[in-house]
């Protein structure tokens, strides 16, 4: 069946580590995009990209990283500058212009 | 910019009542509008995706309207189950190219047995 599967559904980071989270697709899309979830706030975009080797910032993106080598894969790598970065995080993938498929998430927790 | 808001932030009902959940945007310029169900802890399931064209779109006991000059898209559940309890997000696509979706905040319902 495709889908976007994400890994690790938990992930614990320590204090100065850079932790990546990893998001896969085998819908075909050529566009994916990471999300950030706080509790009772809504979706912010952190980084997309809309084709293999080229990805833009979104609105929160200072203190992570991404790289887009595939077109299956848009790994986020959550770095040290970011300084609060528990969360639940959501990657999603389209057609270009269609609706989003999302993945299961992956719950960040700064230890 | 696009905003996007949703009303009520949170419902409960009895099992078995027709519920409408409301979503405004403030752009009527959209390409797009997606209603999505997340359950706790979990991704955002697509529902029903709406292309500005369309009036609305149905799957099941769900219904989703789109009156785009008016900034407003409805989305219709009948017959409420608890299974039904989750929180419902709606996104609009703005019509320029290149443009992501804008996400309203959700409207978190429960269903009670």
């Amino acid at each position: 069946d495709g889908g976007i599967t994400q890994s690790p559904k938990y992930l614990f980071r320590k204090e100065g580590q850079n932790v990546t989270l990893s998001c896969e697709q085998n819908l075909n899309h050529d566009a994916m995009y990471w999300y950030r979830q706080d509790p009772g706030q809504g979706l912010r975009l952190i980084y997309y990209s809309q084709i293999v080797n080229d990805f833009q910032k979104g609105d929160i993106a200072e203190g992570y990283s991404v790289s887009r080598e595939k077109k299956e894969s848009f790994p986020l790598t959550v770095t040290s500058a970011q300084k609060n970065p528990t969360a639940f995080y959501l990657c999603a993938s389209s057609i270009t212009r269609a609706g989003y498929t999302f993945g299961s998430g992956t719950r960040l927790t700064v230890v | 910019k696009q905003e996007v808001t949703q009303i009520p932030a949170a419902l409960s009902v009895p099992e078995g009542e027709n519920l409408v959940l409301n979503c405004s945007f403030t752009d009527s310029a959209i390409y797009n509008l997606q209603w999505f169900r997340q359950d706790p802890g979990k991704g955002l399931t697509s529902l029903l995706l709406i292309q500005s064209s369309q009036r609305e779109q149905t799957s099941g006991r769900l219904n989703a309207s789109l009156d785009k000059s008016s900034g407003r898209s409805t989305l219709y559940i009948a017959a409420s189950q608890p299974g039904d309890s989750a929180t419902y997000l709606c996104a609009v696509r703005p019509n320029n190219y290149g443009q992501n979706f804008v996400f309203g905040p959700g409207t978190r319902l429960s269903v009670l047995p």
